[in-house]
Order: structure tokens, then sequence, then C-alpha cells
């Protein structure tokens, strides 16, 4: 599995979109780019994952760049409850899998009022 | 409210002390899987399970047990629990199991905080 790198962390003010960004040079065609996040010692909480086309939901978007070896999760107006570690992770979608996550040190994003 | 939920979520027990987590999932979800949370060491899988009665180990699976006799639940036992077993636990679930293909989109439970002394 391709390996990813994100900043440790960050700040964002409350009511501005939080850009984070996530390297995955590695990244393979078949595999996908998965961002999950977890507040202080809860379960981790799926948010958002991509193959190539960005994507959205009512949480974030994901930005991938067309060589596929970089993204951005986007918070479009953060809050204070969206104060959390986010990680990224990538794994390919193949039959037979362990299902394991594997999370990375993420990036500690802080909303401050 | 689609939820997984863990009983207990906190516990403090004792050395030898068999003791069981349960974990309950109310959508219909085929996979299930158990983590362990350590400081400095991430997220470790302990036991997997693709379907009832189709339970698999992962990475850190000694001194642990699961059934998976119903689909909405994936009890994990310690039958003779040790110190460095104390951890935060959860539990996680998924609706790919044996459909092709797998998604990584997990559901999380709130998680058990486990004390050994």
């Amino acid at each position: 599995d391709a390996k990813t790198t994100q900043p440790t962390s960050m700040d964002c003010a409350e009511g501005r979109a939080a850009n984070l960004p996530c390297n995955h040079s590695t990244i393979s065609g078949n595999e996908y780019v998965y961002w999950y996040r977890q507040i202080h010692s809860q379960g981790p909480q799926y948010i958002i994952h991509g193959l190539k086309n960005n994507e959205t939901n009512e949480m974030a978007s994901l930005i991938i760049t067309e060589d596929r070896k970089s993204s951005t999760l986007i918070l479009p107006h953060a809050t204070l409850r969206d104060t959390a570690v986010y990680y990224c992770i990538v794994r390919a979608h193949y039959g037979g899998s362990q299902g394991n996550l594997i999370f990375g040190k993420g990036t500690k994003l802080s909303v401050k009022p | 409210e689609a939820q997984v939920t863990q009983n207990p979520r906190y516990l403090i027990t004792v050395t030898g002390k068999k003791l069981t987590v349960t974990c309950s999932q109310n959508m219909n979800h085929e996979y299930m899987s158990w983590y362990r949370q350590d400081p400095g060491l991430g997220l470790r899988q302990i036991y997997y399970s693709m379907n009832v009665e189709v339970t698999d180990k992962g990475d850190v699976p000694e001194g642990y047990k699961v059934s998976r006799k119903e689909k909405r639940n994936f009890p994990l036992i310690l039958e003779s629990p040790s110190p460095n077993q104390t951890s935060l636990y959860f539990c996680a679930s998924s609706s790919s199991g044996t459909v092709f293909p797998f998604s990584y989109e997990q559901y999380f439970g709130p998680g058990t905080r486990l004390t050994v002394t």
C-alpha cells in the first residue's frame, strides 16, 4: 500500500475553510484515497474517499491531483467541533482483503475561535 | 440511528479474570473488526470477520478470541487478560464483506477503555 505523508498539525479559524493536504506519491492505479478523523479518543469517523475524480459529500470535499500523487481534504466552514486528528489512508479495493485500515500519525487540526 | 455500540465503555479488571467486550451493529453489515489503539502505535487490527461464522486473525491476535454467531454481534473475549492488554479498543463494521469490490468505508464504535492491573 502506498505511503502517505501529512503535516503534523494545522490551525484554522472558525468559519474558514480548512485545507488538509496529503502526499501519496507512490499511489498505484487501483488505490483509493480515504479520509478519516478521530476526535479525542472517540471512534474514528469516515469522512470521504475517492479514486481520481473530485468528490463532495455533506462533510467535506476531496480534491485529488491529476497525477494522483497528492490530495486535499477541504472542510468548507470549519467549526470548533472539527478539531480532531485527520488521517489520509490509501487502500486498494480487492476481494479477500483483511480490511484493516492503517492509520498513520495524521494531521492534528485545531480550529480556533 | 445507524450505529455501532460497544459495552462496557470503561473496564478495570485484574490479571487473569476472563472478560468479554460486546460489539453490536444495526446496519446489517457483513464485515466487522476489532482494533486496539495504543499511544505511538496507532490502531492495530486484532481480528476481523467477513460474515457469520467467518473470522480471521488480524495483526495482533495473541491473547484474544472472537466469535460471530449472529450478523449483528462480534464480541471480543480476553480469556486471561494481562497488563499488556491495557488499551483502547474499537469495534468497526462495514457493508463490504464477501461482496467484491471491498470498500474501506467503515463505521466505528465509541471505544472501550480497558485497564488490566
